[in-house]
């Protein structure tokens, strides 16, 4: 079975200081993408940040960044200067491909973690 | 503005009364999904559907049924909801490319008494 395990269910940084969340992920797959998203108290889910397997570059958006381990299949998320507007549960996300669906294109699979609640403490 | 539209937002019901959670995207997007979030259970996949009239299950669809007669349109009915659907539900879509970016709605939370 595909896995994806945040070990840390919670984690605290101060303001400006720069904080790593882990994920890793468990897969038979070469290509997928991973993915972190950030679900602040508003709930809404946005998206902070995409990873494709087969590029070897860390992905970087802005003071996010990510430290891709395909062999380790470690994914983790650095938040740097970490700001107020931070605070909020990440979740670690990687697609898998289901096989052939019925509509357009293949059928792709969200597989999510149980997420990492971040405070951002001024 | 290019965004997923549920409603209602916040809804209080009783156990066996029909409900429907509408979502609506205004992004063209093929894919269309719900899920809902649980406490220690993370997102679960209740519904999808790759275009219209296409849909199929994810990994939690018991007591829930999905409909797909518009591109834009994706209404997840509870015909007859018990206490153990009480949670946040999130639309969520995405091109049929591959992407992968999911845009997701504001969430619904539902309590069934």
């Amino acid at each position: 079975a595909q896995t994806v395990t945040q070990s840390q269910p919670e984690m605290s940084v101060q303001e400006a200081e720069t904080v790593t969340l882990s994920c890793t992920y468990d897969t038979s797959e070469n290509n997928y993408y991973l993915f972190w998203y950030k679900q602040p108290p508003s709930r809404q889910m946005i998206l902070v940040i995409r990873q494709e397997a087969y590029k070897q570059q860390n992905a970087t958006e802005n003071r996010f960044s990510v430290n891709f381990q395909k062999a380790a299949k470690s994914f983790s998320l650095k938040i740097s200067d970490s700001q107020l507007g931070d605070t909020a549960m990440y979740f670690c996300a990687f697609m898998k491909q289901v096989g052939k669906g019925r509509g357009t294109g293949n059928n792709r699979k969200l597989i999510w973690g149980l997420g990492t609640s971040l405070a951002v403490n001024p | 503005e290019a965004q997923v539209t549920q409603n209602p937002r916040y809804l209080i019901t009783v156990t066996g009364k029909k409900l429907t959670v509408t979502c609506s995207q205004n992004m063209n997007h093929e894919y269309m999904s719900w899920y809902r979030q649980d406490p220690g259970l993370g997102l679960r996949q209740i519904y999808y559907s790759m275009n219209v009239e296409v849909t199929d299950k994810g990994d939690v669809p018991e007591g829930y049924k999905v409909s797909r007669k518009e591109k834009r349109n994706f209404p997840l009915i509870l015909e007859s909801p018990s206490p153990n659907q009480t949670s946040l539900y999130f639309c969520a879509s995405r091109t049929g490319l591959n992407t992968g970016e999911l845009f997701f709605g504001e969430g619904s939370r539902l309590t069934v008494l």
